[in-house]
């Protein structure tokens, strides 16, 4: 079962735009983390966020969490057609120790 | 610092047929995770080792489905027979376990299985 559902499914955006991607959970949470893939290729973590975080910056990424509405967004500021790829949230829901990840966000970044 | 390792890239197989894939985690990494991803859709967790020991495996389809992790370390997936629907990626991830909390996973290339 997917825990984090992702919105939208696919996003389509020049280069130099913003990109924002949300991800929606059903449980309580330890953290929450984002990922990246690539056509063809293994999952590249990018940031995690713990439950007593509400945000959380990494270069061009920003992430947010909100615990009472459990969902998290993730902002990529001034795209590259390099980030052309598949983003995915994944939960590591409280009292449990598997990490569950959603069906995630296609993004395409046009030059 | 080595990365996962997984071997075969691509398997190609006739339904009906049995298939392995073997994964080596970051030295050190007590957890080890199995997970299957169909095309267009995210990663679904089949097992989970912490150490040789497993953790959680309710979602691996035991009939025909088997993992093992020898001495802590390697794990080896096996299908048998294969179904149609197997057709997937099949990836290998391991992390630090702390406490009672996971943290960063550190994910292999994956091994794409095709099944005829």
């Amino acid at each position: 079962s997917q825990q984090g559902e992702e919105d939208p499914q696919a996003l389509s955006i020049q280069e130099g735009e913003n990109a924002t991607m949300n991800c929606s959970y059903k449980t309580s949470i330890n953290n929450l983390q984002w990922y990246r893939q690539n056509s063809g290729r293994g999952l590249v973590h990018l940031i995690l966020i713990r439950s007593n975080e509400r945000e959380k910056h990494s270069g061009r990424l920003r992430v947010t969490l909100d615990t009472s509405k459990k969902s998290s967004s993730l902002l990529i500021t001034a795209s590259r057609a390099a980030d052309t790829a598949s983003y995915f949230c994944a939960t590591d829901a409280r009292g449990g120790f598997k990490t569950i990840f959603g069906a995630g966000t296609r993004l395409f970044v046009k030059a | 610092e080595a990365g996962v390792a997984q071997s075969p890239r691509y398997k190609i197989i006739e339904k009906r047929q049995s298939v392995a894939f073997w994964c080596n985690p970051i030295s050190g990494h007590a957890t080890l995770y199995w997970y299957q991803q169909i095309l267009g859709q995210g990663p679904k967790l089949l097992i989970q080792f912490q150490n040789n020991g497993v953790v959680d495996d309710s979602q691996l389809p035991k009939d025909r489905f088997s993992a093992e992790r020898l001495k802590g370390v390697d794990s080896t997936l096996k299908i048998q027979p294969a179904k149609l629907e197997d057709s997937a990626v099949y990836l290998c991830a391991s992390s630090i376990l702390r406490g009672a909390v996971t943290g960063e996973l550190f994910f292999g290339e994956g091994s794409r299985l095709t099944v005829l």
